[in-house]
């Protein structure tokens, strides 16, 4: 089992162009969760995902940011025409039931997006 | 709204002697409070959680409680070495497996 994959590890773009991270849960798990971190700063909750579906969205800021966890493939965060604001570390954590959260979440490497 | 306060944000001790992070949380309807240590530049790691049925629990020198009617909860770190020095945050699980963080404790243990 490889765990959680989060790709890239490292990003930059230049503020204006979009930034797509993918996330990759570990086998069997169906519930993913976005997690953003800034520097020196705890992790804050964006969005949670079940397969073709969002459950909770009430930490994704209201424009430029997407998610979506299709059917077949990784979960993808979308952050359209980035600032250099959006500079942090994404953490993508799965987690086999979900639900009244009774389960472990396990947590990615994380992709760090670089604004320049 | 849901929140989680955890304190101290830098905590230093020597080498074997005990550490102890605290953290409350707002909800009462939370029931699962994972600890997470994380490393510079690395993926939080999941090191103990306790359940809301339960009061306490141990793993070697690692121990967590968990008081609901006062909604707080506290990391007990005992013998510590200088391995253990990292950011360690606490969370709470309020509804559907999302969690809510702590600000984070910056442990530093010194030989």
């Amino acid at each position: 089992n490889a765990g959680v994959m989060q790709n890239p590890r490292h990003l930059v773009r230049r503020r204006g162009q979009e930034a797509r991270l993918r996330c990759s849960p570990m086998k069997g798990h169906s519930h993913v969760y976005w997690y953003r971190q800034l520097p020196e700063e705890g992790l804050k909750f964006m969005v949670y995902l079940q397969k073709e579906n969002i459950i909770d969205e009430s930490g994704m800021p209201k424009e430029r940011f997407s998610a979506e966890f299709p059917k077949e493939g990784p979960s993808i965060l979308r952050i359209q025409q980035v600032v250099r604001g959006d500079s942090a570390a994404y953490f993508c954590a799965s987690s086999q039931y979900g639900g009244r959260g009774n389960t472990e979440a396990f947590f990615g490497q994380g992709t760090r997006l670089t604004v320049v | 709204g849901e929140n989680v306060e955890q304190h101290p944000s830098t905590l230093s001790v020597q080498e074997g002697d005990s550490a102890v992070i605290k953290c409350t949380y707002s909800d009462s309807a939370s029931n699962y409070f994972p600890w997470y240590k994380q490393e510079l530049g690395k993926r939080p790691q999941l090191i103990i959680d306790i359940r809301s049925n339960v009061g306490e629990k141990k793993d070697q020198r690692i121990a967590v409680t968990l008081n609901k009617t006062a909604k707080h909860f506290s990391l007990h770190i005992t013998e510590t070495q200088p391995e253990d020095s990292a950011v360690y945050f606490c969370a709470a699980s309020i509804q559907g497996g999302k969690l809510i963080f702590g600000q984070g404790t910056e442990l530093s243990v010194k030989p």
